[in-house]
């Protein structure tokens, strides 16, 4: 079956600690893309990919950071210097930008204990 | 201007009834607007999508209604069943292919 998976589906971090949470394709999509959710709010851009060894900053990329070694994957790492990284976090893929369809994997939750 | 603003924040709709979800916007840039359904737990799924050269786009029970003068578009979901309680986003897009401006998001309950 075609999709995107994340993992893992729940994450708890030390404070101080780096993680690095996985988001894997098999859909054959260019692009990739990281949001942040928050309750109450839309989904906000964290870093995006068109293209393998490319990738842009989003709107909140401050305390992140991705690669794009290989076209099925697009890891994100969530660093020390994120202020508040407790939230839900939604990998995306899609044959060509947004104005196309999205396909969203499953979340990772992320929890700083 | 960036912002697309919804409303309302949650809705709770008797099973049949219509459910009606509205989104604003600031920017005339905007030329992409879809709609999103998460259930909880899951990640979003694309439910319908309008571009401003037409004013209605109708798909199964779903219809997205859009007015460009008055920068405006809503969902409406007839027939509503319990399977539709869902939080619904809508967005917007101008011009950049990798970008879209998300709503706050509806949380939607359908009574039996």
């Amino acid at each position: 079956d075609g999709g995107i998976t994340q993992s893992p589906k729940y994450l708890f971090r030390k404070e101080g600690q780096n993680v690095t949470l996985s988001c894997e394709q098999n859909l054959n999509h260019d692009a990739m893309y990281w949001y942040r959710q928050d309750p109450g709010q839309g989904l906000r851009l964290i870093y995006y990919s068109q293209i393998v060894n490319d990738f842009q900053k989003g709107d909140i990329a401050e305390g992140y950071s991705v690669s794009r070694e290989k076209k099925e994957s697009f890891p994100l790492t969530v660093t020390s210097a994120q202020k508040n990284p407790t939230a839900f976090y939604l990998c995306a893929s899609s044959i060509q930008g947004m104005r196309t369809e999205a396909f969203f994997g499953q979340g990772t939750r992320l929890t700083v204990v | 201007q960036q912002q697309v603003k919804q409303s309302p924040q949650s809705l709770i709709v008797q099973k049949g009834g219509i459910s009606i979800i509205n989104c604003a916007y600031e920017n005339t840039a905007f030329d992409y607007f879809p709609w999103y359904q998460q259930f909880p737990g899951k990640g979003p799924a694309l439910l319908i999508a309008i571009r401003p050269d037409v004013s209605e786009k109708k798909e199964g029970r779903f219809t997205i209604s859009f007015n460009k003068s008055a920068k405006q578009f809503s969902l409406h979901i007839m027939d509503s069943q319990p399977g539709d309680s869902a939080t619904y986003f809508c967005a917007a897009s101008k011009g950049s292919n990798y970008q879209l401006i998300w709503g706050a998001g509806t949380k939607l309950i359908i009574k039996p």
